[in-house]
């Protein structure tokens, strides 16, 4: 069974930073792209950022673009979000999912997803 | 940036009744385009992709069609599950995008 845990989440100030994961078990995470999506409360879906299983090019948002990183450590099956300079605008549920294919750019399965609250 | 819109925001309906949902692409998105299904408190759930595939396990009332700028997903009988919120997903190009979604309740 394909299983998404993200973890990482949390209230933070403005200007800080955190760092999201994503725990994977039930399917080949190393030949999987692996993406973030979030969704801010009460508001509809936003891609955020992708990690390509393919030569592991990475692609974001441009609201993201310049202050998150994407990272996969194939060794532990765990994506990452490693987020900095947050803004009031990035509060949001962030969720880690995984490609429908080898890079289909469809998000297949999907965690629970971590709450990130961006306040002083 | 290729904009999805969906219409209608709101469709009010009875167990039973057809639903008809549609998004519009601000460009050709050839058939890179997917349907999620998301219910209250839970991740989204994927549903069509490229179009009109049907993923594994999702009922056959579930269907998609479309092509270029038009797309629609029909629920041909609806279930007292189906009624959530249905995003329609481009993979067209980069930035990948979500349209801002349609609600489908209860009448």
């Amino acid at each position: 069974e394909v299983q998404l845990v993200e973890s990482g989440g949390g209230l933070v100030q403005p200007g800080g930073s955190l760092r999201l994961s994503c725990a994977t078990s039930g399917f080949r995470f190393d030949i999987y792209t692996m993406h973030w999506v979030r969704q801010a409360p009460g508001k509809g879906l936003e891609w955020v950022s992708t990690f390509s299983s393919a030569g592991g090019s990475t692609y974001y948002a441009d609201s993201v673009k310049g202050r998150f990183i994407i990272s996969r450590d194939t060794s532990k099956n765990s994506l990452f979000l490693e987020m900095s300079s947050l803004r009031a605008e990035d509060t949001a549920l962030y969720y880690c999912a995984r490609d429908l294919s080898g890079g289909d750019n469809y998000f297949d399965s999907w965690g629970q997803g971590t709450l990130v609250t961006v306040s002083s | 940036e290729i904009v999805l819109t969906q219409s209608p925001a709101t469709l009010s309906l009875s167990p039973g009744d057809r639903a008809s949902l549609s998004c519009r692409a601000s460009q050709s998105v050839d058939t890179y385009l997917a349907w999620y299904q998301q219910r209250p408190g839970q991740a989204p759930r994927l549903l069509i992709y490229s179009s009109s595939e049907r993923v594994p396990g999702i009922p056959p009332r579930f269907s998609g069609s479309g092509f270029g700028t038009d797309f629609t997903l029909t629920i041909s009988s609806l279930e007292p599950e189906d009624f959530a919120v249905y995003y329609c997903q481009q993979r067209r190009d980069w930035p990948l995008t979500f349209g801002g979604g349609s609600r489908v309740e209860t009448k």
